[in-house]
């Protein structure tokens, strides 16, 4: 079974640039889950989508944003961009996101660097 | 809220054993992560402890105390390859899709 893929895996952008980045979760995993991850922060919990719904959220700006699709495949989006965006942004699929059950499996990620 | 501390980096030698341990602070919890990472790549799983004691998978052991809010990975007979980050995270019983992670542990493995 395919695993988690993410795309692009790398982007350059400028400040003040939006940037959209996609995720196609395991075949047949409904729930994707969204983090950003900095050298200085760690792994940090942006949102959570489960049946095209967002179920969950972090302590982010509104700036970033996300969305799932029928299909479950996810995009999130940050407007605006800041220097302070770039990361490494991983998305994690799990069967239900049930926060009693399921384990999360990590795509490769996106690496952001904001000029 | 919830607080994750594990130490921040570790050496061992080629064939020893080293013990990576998280303590952590959470209102409703509802499970423990390990996993592992290497730089540039995405954490892979390693494994999960939702009630207490130790569990077994091959050269990592994963040991949960809940009334002590600790927690321990165990990697046994060390090899160069197990050079990387190794993250604790934690899931709170309100949390969907939602995992809490320590700033992970870098384990330097030397020949």
């Amino acid at each position: 079974k395919a695993g988690v893929t993410q795309t692009p895996r790398y982007l350059i952008k400028t400040r003040g640039q939006q940037v959209t980045l996609s995720c196609s979760p395991i075949s047949g995993h409904r729930s994707v889950s969204w983090y950003q991850q900095t050298p200085g922060q760690g792994l940090q919990f942006l949102f959570e989508y489960f049946s095209e719904t967002q179920r969950n959220k972090g302590n982010f700006p509104g700036r970033f944003s996300g969305r799932q699709f029928s299909n479950s495949r996810s995009e999130m989006n940050v407007s605006t961009l800041e220097l302070g965006d770039s990361a490494l942004y991983l998305c994690a699929s799990s069967l239900t996101g049930r926060p009693n059950a399921d384990t999360q499996y990590f795509g490769p990620g996106t690496r952001l660097t904001v000029l | 809220g919830q607080n994750i501390d594990q130490p921040t980096e570790m050496t061992a030698t080629e064939g020893a054993i080293v013990q990576i341990n998280c303590t952590y602070q959470t209102s409703g919890f509802n499970g423990l992560f390990w996993y592992q990472q290497h730089a540039g790549e995405a954490p892979t799983f390693l494994s999960y402890n939702v009630l207490d004691g130790l569990e077994e998978k091959g050269r990592f052991s994963s040991f949960l105390s809940r009334s002590k809010g600790y927690s321990y990975l165990l990697l046994k007979e060390l090899q160069m390859k197990d050079s990387a980050s190794y993250l604790c995270a934690v899931r709170a019983t309100d949390s969907w899709g939602k995992l809490q992670f320590g700033a992970g542990t870098q384990v330097v493995v030397t020949p």
